[in-house]
């Protein structure tokens, strides 16, 4: 089946460094790539809607210039946070969509903890 | 604005009682999936739903769509302790190719012996 890799798989970060996140497609082309937060005890937020070689469409609410997305290739698109703060620290989710498909294949999230 | 809202947000139930979770959305829609987390780990789908009246089944869990009534219900069978984890409902608003989900709130379930 289709598997959708991250990493790292946890960081631990001071206050006000930047932190990338990779997420990958192993065995199949993304055409599309799925940026999600989740804090504690909370839902899943979209952050943005990756496309290969387009730029990244961000939701409302979230700061383009703070969380930088690349989907430079098919099967790698990656999150990076700059100038992180504490109010990052949350679980990073990705995902990936094959073209023409009607579902979208998760990664193992990424615990991100910024001190 | 799409919401997605599901009941109850927290399920205490005893194994081999039944159940059902509900997953209500605000617009139309005709694809729906079920996932299920457990605590500190990712989203493992469960089910995909694309059309009124889909049903389907694995196991002690059933998902059923309605797209009419705006509704969606997650059925357990004689629970089991292993199904004790956290389960959301999300829609996809636009259909055609997989476009970006809005989830619901998710319900925690915990199964007691």
């Amino acid at each position: 089946g289709a598997v959708v890799s991250q990493h790292p798989s946890w960081v631990i970060c001071k206050s006000g460094t930047s932190v990338k996140i990779e997420c990958r497609s192993l065995d199949f082309q993304a055409t599309t790539m799925f940026w999600y937060r989740q804090f504690p005890k909370q839902s899943l937020m979209l952050m943005a809607t990756s496309n290969e070689g387009s730029k990244a469409t961000y939701e409302q609410g979230v700061e383009k210039d703070k969380f930088l997305i690349n989907h430079a290739s098919l099967t790698l698109s990656t999150l990076t946070v700059t100038s992180a703060h504490p109010e990052d620290s949350s679980f990073y989710i990705c995902s990936a969509a094959l073209a023409g498909a009607d579902t979208q294949y998760f990664g193992p999230g990424t615990r991100l903890t910024v001190l | 604005e799409l919401k997605v809202e599901q009941n109850p947000l927290f399920l205490s139930m005893q194994e081999g009682k039944n159940y059902t979770i509900y997953c209500n959305y605000s617009t139309t829609s005709d694809r729906l999936y079920w996932y299920r987390q457990d605590p500190g780990k990712s989203l493992e789908s469960l089910f995909v739903l694309l059309s009124n009246g889909a049903v389907k089944q694995e196991g002690r869990l059933m998902a059923s769509l309605d797209t009419k009534a705006r509704l969606s219900t997650l059925h357990i069978t004689a629970a089991v302790h292993d199904l004790s984890a956290t389960y959301f409902c999300a829609v996809d608003p636009k259909g055609g190719t997989a476009s970006k989900l809005t989830f619901g709130t998710g319900t925690r379930l915990q199964v007691t012996l």
